[in-house]
């Protein structure tokens, strides 16, 4: 079946690193993506990663792909006060022309000054 | 802003109504999703329109439906209104063809009373 994991809550103080954690269960996602929303905000795409590849970094995010453990994790490199907001992981499914995201419940991160 | 547009922002209709919502997408995108995301939750996949046609659906009943125009705009539809219809609803424009990079709207608030 398709799910998407990540756990509810995160807290960090400002200036340290946060790691954002997702597992999947569909072996044949294409894509994977990392969203951000923030309060009373639509989802704004933050990265994705092709599912052949185990790292991309992009400025202050890092995202690794372990596909044998189906493990996707986010890492915000100098957390901000504006990095607050709820991180959503979601996995890219395609079959022909029927393409569609799975979404996990999201990881509220709370950046502490 | 990603350039999807979603009308209106919030709307409260009342049990057994009707309503009809509005979505432009990204200057050429082609492909429109729609998602529901109620409070505290991940967005759930309604359906997705590619060239005018259902491209794949969700786990959504039929009151649940859908348009997509020539110029790549969309409506969501839903008759028959339940409380449980009260939601973000959130549109989405891709292009096929690549991956499935979804840009979304800010969304319309409905509230069902």
């Amino acid at each position: 079946g398709e799910d998407v994991e990540q756990s509810l809550f995160l807290s960090v103080r400002e200036g340290d690193s946060s790691v954002i954690n997702c597992t999947y269960t569909d072996s044949s996602s294409t894509y994977l993506y990392w969203y951000k929303q923030e309060p009373g905000a639509g989802l704004q795409l933050l990265t994705y990663i092709f599912s052949n590849m185990d790292m991309k970094q992009d400025q202050r995010l890092t995202v690794l792909l372990n596909k044998k453990d189906k493990h996707l994790s986010l890492r915000i490199a100098d957390t901000q006060t504006g990095d607050s907001a709820i991180y959503f992981c979601a996995e890219g499914w395609e079959a022909g022309n029927n393409r569609k995201l799975i979404w996990g419940l999201g990881t509220s991160l709370a950046v502490n000054p | 802003e990603t350039g999807v547009t979603q009308s209106p922002t919030h709307l409260i209709k009342t049990r057994g109504q009707q309503v009809t919502l509005r979505c432009s997408s990204q200057s050429g995108h082609n492909t429109v999703s729609w998602y529901q995301q109620a409070l505290g939750q991940g967005p759930q996949f309604i359906f997705q329109y590619y060239r005018e046609e259902e491209n794949g659906r969700g786990n959504f009943p039929p009151r649940f439906s859908g348009l997509q125009f020539p110029n790549y705009s969309s409506e969501l539809n839903v008759n028959a209104l339940e409380l449980d219809d009260s939601a973000l609803y959130l549109c989405a424009s891709s292009l096929a063809g690549g991956p499935e990079t979804q840009y979304f709207g800010p969304g319309t608030r409905l509230l069902v009373l």
